[in-house]
């Protein structure tokens, strides 16, 4: 059980383009999704923190204009990253916690490769 | 949340327990100290978590201090796959309360 699916696990795009990112929990209901970044040999970056039904939040230096979060439902969160350019090529990786109290770890997807040419 | 403390990098033969610390020296009384592990190029893993008692599951096991200012995440019979970089994090259980990660332990397990 807790299995977080991220889709697409790599990704190529143009620079100035939009590139979509889903994450879905698969058998549970996430009403807490975070979205990270991780660069080459460095640690995960919480970008923003997304309830269900509501705006996210995001972290400080995290453009909210470029990196659009929606979470409609509590199995789908979507990361778009808008006109995308070759600095935000990274790794993209979400979690997501189940509602339930006595698991209080998080679940991660397998993450997302972007690179921007 | 409290700050944690880990070796940069060790080294553990296969077959053989791979014991990793993490220093929480400023740990308060309501923070679990979890454990996720990460193998190159894919998402963390959970491990375990635990607040004042040792715990143990089917991957590893955390034994904690009692005082709880340290830990130590052991694999009791490391395997190739094991491989990754480990992260000690210390949070409060609460449903929104964020994961801050740290530089980990990469952890090489050789034949």
């Amino acid at each position: 059980g807790a299995v977080v699916s991220q889709h697409p696990s790599w990704v190529i795009c143009k620079s100035g383009t939009s590139v979509k990112i889903e994450c879905r929990s698969l058998d549970f209901q996430a009403t807490t999704m975070f979205w990270y970044r991780q660069f080459p040999k460095q640690s995960l970056m919480l970008m923003a923190t997304s309830n269900e039904g509501s705006k996210a939040t995001y972290e400080q230096g995290v453009e909210k204009d470029k990196f659009l979060i929606n979470h409609a439902s509590l199995t789908l969160s979507t990361l778009t990253v808008t006109s995308a350019h070759p600095e935000d090529s990274s790794f993209y990786i979400c979690s997501a916690k189940t509602e339930r109290v006595a698991r209080t770890e998080a679940f991660f997807g397998q993450g997302t490769r972007l690179t921007v040419v | 949340d409290a700050k944690t403390t880990q070796p940069p990098s060790m080294d553990c033969a296969e077959g053989r327990a791979a014991n990793l610390p993490c220093n929480h020296s400023t740990i308060s009384g309501n923070e679990y100290v979890y454990w996720y592990r990460q193998i190159h190029s894919q998402g963390p893993q959970y491990i375990i978590h635990g607040l004042k008692n040792n715990e143990t599951n089917e991957m590893a096991s955390l034994i904690i201090t009692e005082d709880r200012k340290s830990s130590t995440l052991i694999l009791p019979h490391a395997t190739l796959r094991d491989t990754a970089v480990y992260y000690c994090i210390a949070r409060n259980a609460g449903n929104n309360r964020k994961l801050i990660w740290g530089l980990g332990t990469s952890l090489a397990v050789n034949p």
